[in-house]
Protein backbone atom coordinates (compact mmCIF):
# COMPACT_ATOMS: atom_id res chain seq x y z
CA UNK A 1 0.00 0.00 0.00
CA UNK A 2 0.86 3.50 -0.95
CA UNK A 3 1.90 5.62 1.66
CA UNK A 4 -1.05 8.30 1.61
CA UNK A 5 -2.94 7.17 -1.72
CA UNK A 6 -6.25 9.59 -2.33
CA UNK A 7 -9.27 8.73 -4.85
CA UNK A 8 -7.96 10.07 -8.32
CA UNK A 9 -11.11 12.37 -9.20
CA UNK A 10 -11.66 14.29 -11.10
CA UNK A 11 -15.50 15.18 -8.96
CA UNK A 12 -17.29 16.72 -11.20
CA UNK A 13 -20.67 17.37 -8.88
CA UNK A 14 -23.82 19.93 -9.63
CA UNK A 15 -24.47 22.43 -6.61
CA UNK A 16 -26.09 20.98 -3.83
CA UNK A 17 -24.76 17.38 -4.14
CA UNK A 18 -23.00 15.96 -1.76
CA UNK A 19 -19.62 14.36 -2.02
CA UNK A 20 -17.45 12.05 -0.45
CA UNK A 21 -13.48 11.41 -1.00
CA UNK A 22 -11.54 8.89 0.67
CA UNK A 23 -8.25 8.45 1.17
CA UNK A 24 -6.05 5.39 2.55
CA UNK A 25 -2.46 5.47 4.69
CA UNK A 26 0.01 2.69 5.18
CA UNK A 27 1.57 4.03 8.63
CA UNK A 28 -0.66 2.29 11.35
CA UNK A 29 1.17 4.26 13.75
CA UNK A 30 -0.10 7.61 12.59
CA UNK A 31 -2.11 9.31 14.90
CA UNK A 32 -3.58 12.39 13.17
CA UNK A 33 -4.71 13.15 10.31
CA UNK A 34 -5.61 16.65 7.83
CA UNK A 35 -7.13 17.11 4.82
CA UNK A 36 -6.01 20.47 3.54
CA UNK A 37 -7.91 22.53 0.60
CA UNK A 38 -5.69 23.81 -2.17
CA UNK A 39 -7.26 26.64 -4.72
CA UNK A 40 -5.41 26.36 -8.36
CA UNK A 41 -2.26 27.97 -7.94
CA UNK A 42 -2.25 29.03 -4.47
CA UNK A 43 -0.67 27.31 -0.81
CA UNK A 44 -2.63 24.33 0.97
CA UNK A 45 -4.90 25.74 3.38
CA UNK A 46 -5.75 23.73 6.68
CA UNK A 47 -9.63 22.48 6.26
CA UNK A 48 -9.87 19.83 9.04
CA UNK A 49 -7.85 17.72 11.30
CA UNK A 50 -8.82 14.39 12.53
CA UNK A 51 -7.57 13.43 15.98
CA UNK A 52 -10.14 10.69 16.75
CA UNK A 53 -13.37 9.11 15.36
CA UNK A 54 -13.93 12.24 12.96
CA UNK A 55 -14.57 15.78 13.31
CA UNK A 56 -17.49 17.90 11.44
CA UNK A 57 -17.42 21.61 10.71
CA UNK A 58 -20.21 22.83 9.06
CA UNK A 59 -20.80 21.06 5.88
CA UNK A 60 -17.66 19.19 5.99
CA UNK A 61 -17.54 15.95 8.11
CA UNK A 62 -14.36 13.69 8.63
CA UNK A 63 -13.72 10.50 9.50
CA UNK A 64 -11.07 8.26 10.92
CA UNK A 65 -11.32 4.30 10.24
CA UNK A 66 -8.06 3.09 11.72
CA UNK A 67 -8.70 -0.55 11.81
CA UNK A 68 -9.05 -0.12 7.68
CA UNK A 69 -6.49 2.62 7.80
CA UNK A 70 -8.73 5.15 5.72
CA UNK A 71 -9.99 8.71 5.84
CA UNK A 72 -13.24 10.19 4.34
CA UNK A 73 -14.09 13.24 4.25
CA UNK A 74 -17.55 14.59 3.29
CA UNK A 75 -18.68 17.78 1.59
CA UNK A 76 -23.15 18.42 2.28
CA UNK A 77 -25.06 21.02 0.17
CA UNK A 78 -21.96 22.25 -2.30
CA UNK A 79 -21.61 24.92 -3.27
CA UNK A 80 -19.14 26.61 -6.11
CA UNK A 81 -16.62 27.95 -3.75
CA UNK A 82 -15.81 24.53 -3.15
CA UNK A 83 -14.26 23.90 -6.19
CA UNK A 84 -11.10 23.09 -5.30
CA UNK A 85 -7.90 20.27 -4.77
CA UNK A 86 -8.52 18.25 -1.48
CA UNK A 87 -5.04 17.17 -0.32
CA UNK A 88 -4.82 14.14 2.00
CA UNK A 89 -2.05 14.42 4.89
CA UNK A 90 -0.72 11.70 7.29
CA UNK A 91 2.07 12.41 9.64
CA UNK A 92 5.26 9.84 8.51
CA UNK A 93 7.78 8.24 11.11
CA UNK A 94 5.38 8.95 14.17
CA UNK A 95 6.10 12.37 14.33
CA UNK A 96 3.94 15.48 13.16
CA UNK A 97 6.25 17.37 11.60
CA UNK A 98 7.09 15.11 8.34
CA UNK A 99 4.11 15.07 6.58
CA UNK A 100 3.57 13.10 3.56
CA UNK A 101 0.53 14.71 1.27
CA UNK A 102 -1.98 12.67 -0.84
CA UNK A 103 -1.80 13.71 -4.80
CA UNK A 104 -5.20 15.37 -4.46
CA UNK A 105 -8.59 15.02 -5.33
CA UNK A 106 -10.09 17.49 -7.92
CA UNK A 107 -13.85 18.81 -6.98
CA UNK A 108 -15.36 21.02 -9.35
CA UNK A 109 -18.65 22.31 -8.35
CA UNK A 110 -21.13 23.15 -11.34
CA UNK A 111 -24.03 25.24 -11.39
CA UNK B 1 -0.74 39.51 10.47
CA UNK B 2 0.34 35.97 10.69
CA UNK B 3 3.09 35.26 7.47
CA UNK B 4 5.03 33.38 5.73
CA UNK B 5 6.60 35.46 3.60
CA UNK B 6 8.81 33.73 0.13
CA UNK B 7 10.64 35.20 -2.09
CA UNK B 8 11.19 35.11 -4.95
CA UNK B 9 7.61 34.84 -6.31
CA UNK B 10 8.35 33.82 -9.42
CA UNK B 11 12.23 32.94 -11.03
CA UNK B 12 13.45 31.75 -14.27
CA UNK B 13 17.07 30.95 -14.56
CA UNK B 14 19.77 28.74 -15.89
CA UNK B 15 21.67 25.66 -14.77
CA UNK B 16 24.32 25.70 -12.68
CA UNK B 17 23.38 29.41 -11.43
CA UNK B 18 23.42 28.69 -7.81
CA UNK B 19 20.02 30.23 -6.29
CA UNK B 20 18.47 31.05 -3.08
CA UNK B 21 15.00 31.09 -1.98
CA UNK B 22 14.36 32.67 1.38
CA UNK B 23 11.27 32.15 3.73
CA UNK B 24 10.79 34.05 6.88
CA UNK B 25 7.75 33.41 9.63
CA UNK B 26 6.62 36.18 11.76
CA UNK B 27 4.95 33.69 14.37
CA UNK B 28 8.02 32.99 16.30
CA UNK B 29 7.24 28.81 15.17
CA UNK B 30 9.66 26.82 16.01
CA UNK B 31 8.95 24.00 13.20
CA UNK B 32 9.58 25.14 9.47
CA UNK B 33 9.99 23.38 6.31
CA UNK B 34 10.24 23.51 2.38
CA UNK B 35 7.89 20.97 0.01
CA UNK B 36 7.63 21.00 -3.74
CA UNK B 37 4.74 20.25 -5.75
CA UNK B 38 4.82 19.31 -9.65
CA UNK B 39 2.02 17.40 -11.71
CA UNK B 40 0.84 14.17 -10.83
CA UNK B 41 3.26 13.78 -8.05
CA UNK B 42 1.43 16.02 -5.44
CA UNK B 43 3.38 17.71 -2.41
CA UNK B 44 6.80 15.97 -1.36
CA UNK B 45 8.56 17.62 1.49
CA UNK B 46 12.71 18.36 0.75
CA UNK B 47 13.64 19.11 3.99
CA UNK B 48 12.42 20.50 7.29
CA UNK B 49 13.47 21.86 10.75
CA UNK B 50 12.58 21.24 14.05
CA UNK B 51 14.66 24.18 15.62
CA UNK B 52 17.50 26.78 15.34
CA UNK B 53 20.16 24.61 14.08
CA UNK B 54 18.13 21.50 13.57
CA UNK B 55 17.60 20.09 10.28
CA UNK B 56 16.60 16.97 8.60
CA UNK B 57 15.81 15.40 5.15
CA UNK B 58 12.60 15.32 3.81
CA UNK B 59 11.41 12.75 1.32
CA UNK B 60 13.47 14.16 -1.79
CA UNK B 61 16.25 16.58 -0.53
CA UNK B 62 18.68 16.08 -3.29
CA UNK B 63 19.99 18.72 -4.85
CA UNK B 64 18.80 21.15 -2.25
CA UNK B 65 20.33 22.75 1.00
CA UNK B 66 18.87 24.29 3.92
CA UNK B 67 19.92 26.59 7.03
CA UNK B 68 18.20 27.26 10.26
CA UNK B 69 20.50 30.29 11.67
CA UNK B 70 17.83 31.85 13.36
CA UNK B 71 14.29 30.90 14.59
CA UNK B 72 12.38 33.16 11.66
CA UNK B 73 14.29 32.20 8.43
CA UNK B 74 14.38 28.97 6.67
CA UNK B 75 16.13 29.90 3.03
CA UNK B 76 16.34 26.58 0.58
CA UNK B 77 19.94 26.69 -1.33
CA UNK B 78 20.06 24.98 -5.20
CA UNK B 79 24.06 25.17 -5.27
CA UNK B 80 23.87 24.21 -8.69
CA UNK B 81 19.93 23.68 -10.16
CA UNK B 82 19.00 21.59 -12.79
CA UNK B 83 16.35 21.39 -15.11
CA UNK B 84 14.28 18.91 -12.92
CA UNK B 85 13.93 21.52 -10.49
CA UNK B 86 11.55 23.44 -12.20
CA UNK B 87 8.87 23.36 -9.71
CA UNK B 88 6.51 25.07 -7.45
CA UNK B 89 7.86 25.60 -4.04
CA UNK B 90 6.08 25.65 -0.81
CA UNK B 91 7.40 27.00 2.63
CA UNK B 92 5.39 26.14 5.77
CA UNK B 93 5.48 26.92 9.41
CA UNK B 94 4.03 25.75 12.14
CA UNK B 95 4.33 25.87 16.43
CA UNK B 96 2.95 23.22 18.99
CA UNK B 97 -0.21 21.90 18.52
CA UNK B 98 -1.32 23.87 15.22
CA UNK B 99 -1.51 23.21 11.65
CA UNK B 100 0.80 24.43 8.86
CA UNK B 101 0.98 27.58 7.72
CA UNK B 102 1.99 27.89 4.05
CA UNK B 103 3.75 30.90 2.00
CA UNK B 104 2.25 31.85 -0.99
CA UNK B 105 5.00 29.63 -3.33
CA UNK B 106 7.71 30.09 -5.80
CA UNK B 107 7.30 29.01 -9.08
CA UNK B 108 11.28 28.17 -10.41
CA UNK B 109 11.88 27.36 -14.02
CA UNK B 110 15.60 26.43 -14.65
CA UNK B 111 16.20 26.43 -18.11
Amino acid sequence: RKEVEQDPGPFNVPEGATVAFNCTYSNSASQSFFWYRQDCRKEPKLLMSVYSSGNEDGRFTAQLNRASQYISLLIRDSKLSDSATYLCVVPSGGSNYKLTFGKGTLLTVNP
Amino acid sequence: EAQVTQNPRYLITVTGKKLTVTCSQNMNHEYMSWYRQDPGLGLRQIYYSMNVEVTDKGDVPEGYKVSRKEKRNFPLILESPSPNQTSLYFCASKGANQPQHFGDGTRLSIL
